[in-house]
């Protein structure tokens, strides 16, 4: 059964940066895509981006633009997540979602990361 | 980028009623790739449905999708009782990827 485990909560200074990891077993890495997305308290699902293993190609919204970079390291099955210059909007919980490599739709979700921004 | 806006936001119900929710696109949504999740408090969401008609594995028949260019459905046949929960629906057809804002299913 593929499952995919994030690292633990964060808090964290406003200005700083945090940083997500998702490490996927009993299934493949390099053929899908992964994504994360985010869940700000009672708030609805935010995609912030995607990654696709095999060929390195990412893509992000234009929201997060400059402020967030999702890598893969292969030879662990690990995907991750920085996001800088955090704010209290940043609060939220963290996602992880696995996807087909040419479907977007997300089969498989992580665990979920709470980063809490608060000075 | 494409504006996906689900209706009603809320709606109080009783086991065993039928309902169904809808999700409308800004735009047209290519390929019909559109997929719907459920998710409960404290729970990551879990996919029920994917191409606005294909139910995921191990999705109970009581769910169905359907829909194509900017409007879709999802129905679920006879309410369960966990079948209460916030149902969103997510575009795929076209970067970046966009989720709606939410239909939240309670009990009456």
């Amino acid at each position: 059964q593929v499952q995919l485990v994030q690292s633990g909560a964060e808090v964290k200074r406003p200005g700083s940066s945090v940083n997500v990891s998702c490490k996927i077993s009993g299934g493949t890495f390099t053929s899908h895509t992964m994504s994360w997305v985010r869940q700000a308290p009672g708030q609805g699902l935010e995609w912030m981006g995607r990654i696709s293993p095999i060929i390195g190609i990412k893509h992000y919204a234009q929201k997060f633009q400059g402020r967030v970079t999702i890598t893969a390291d292969k030879s662990t099955s690990t995907a991750y997540m920085e996001l800088t210059s955090l704010t209290s909007d940043d609060t939220a919980v963290y996602y992880c979602a696995r996807s087909g490599f040419s479907s977007g739709y997300m089969d498989v979700w992580g665990t979920g990361t709470t980063v809490i921004v608060s000075s | 980028e494409i504006v996906l806006t689900q209706s009603p936001g809320t709606l109080s119900l009783s086991p065993g009623e039928r309902i169904t929710l809808s999700c409308r696109a800004s735009q047209s949504v290519s390929n019909s790739y559109l997929a719907w999740y459920q998710q409960k408090p404290g729970q990551a969401p879990r996919l029920l449905i994917y191409s606005a008609s294909y139910r995921a594995t191990g999705i109970p028949d009581r769910f169905s999708g359907s829909g194509s260019g900017t409007d879709f459905t999802l129905t679920i046949s006879s309410l369960e009782p966990e079948d209460f929960a916030v149902y969103y629906c997510q575009q795929y057809g076209r970067s970046p990827w966009t989720f709606g804002q939410g239909t939240k299913v309670e009990i009456k």
